[in-house]
């Protein structure tokens, strides 16, 4: 089956430096890719759809410029946690669609930030 | 905009047991996915199975079966002969079958499962 790899697992940095966090599509093409966010214990929050070659889309709320998603190629697209505070912690997940597959979404195994 | 409603947080099950996960979801559209997807303690999203809102039929994957009431906006999960590799967090989700946004998913709350041996 389809494979979405999402590096790292996991990352602790301090507050006021930026992560980044790598989501690849490794056996497909993804023309599209999402990014969720999960707290503890709660649902997944959709925070952008990812476009290969355009910008992202955001959900409301979500900040633009504190979340930059970079989409370059059809095979990767990147979250960079820019300026990171404490309320940044928490997990991040993000998920493709393959082509051919209408319905199906694959996931990411995801990256648990911490932010000191 | 469209909603997901998962109102047990917690369910438990005796091994080899059945239990039935709820959920709720609100929408106008006539056309759209619906999902349980599986969250176990490694946190990999896991789909155990999708219905197709246009088809009548209960979609059904081994011991794992949907309840699909499209005129109630219900769908539940059934387990059976539940396993101890069921325990994990199950969230329902929604997906619109056509225009713009159509790959987002939306989940409702999820229901932590627990499997009593």
């Amino acid at each position: 089956g389809a494979v979405v790899s999402q590096h790292p697992s996991r990352v602790i940095c301090k507050s006021g430096t930026s992560v980044k966090i790598e989501c690849r599509s490794l056996d497909f093409q993804a023309t599209t890719m999402f990014w969720y966010r999960q707290f503890p214990k709660q649902s997944l929050m959709l925070m952008a759809t990812s476009n290969e070659g355009s910008k992202a889309t955001y959900e409301q709320g979500v900040e633009k410029d504190k979340f930059l998603i970079n989409h370059a190629s059809l095979t990767l697209s990147t979250l960079t946690v820019t300026s990171a505070h404490p309320e940044d912690s928490s997990f991040y997940i993000c998920s493709a669609r393959v082509p051919g597959y209408n319905e199906k979404l694959f996931f990411g195994s995801g990256t648990q930030l911490s932010v000191l | 905009a469209q909603t997901v409603t998962q109102s047990q947080p917690e369910m438990s099950v005796q091994e080899a047991e059945t239990v039935t996960l709820s959920c709720t979801y609100d929408t106008s559209e006539s056309d759209y996915y619906l999902f349980w997807y599986k969250q176990p303690p490694s946190r990999q999203m896991i789909l155990v199975i999708r219905q197709e809102a246009y088809k009548q039929q209960n979609a059904t994957e081994n011991r794992f079966s949907v309840n699909f009431q499209k005129a109630a906006k219900s769908f539940s999960l059934k387990i059976s002969d539940s396993q101890l590799g069921d325990a994990a967090m199950y969230f329902c989700a929604y997906r619109r079958a056509h225009s713009e946004g159509a790959q987002k998913l939306v989940f409702g709350q999820g229901t932590r499962l627990t499997i009593n041996p």
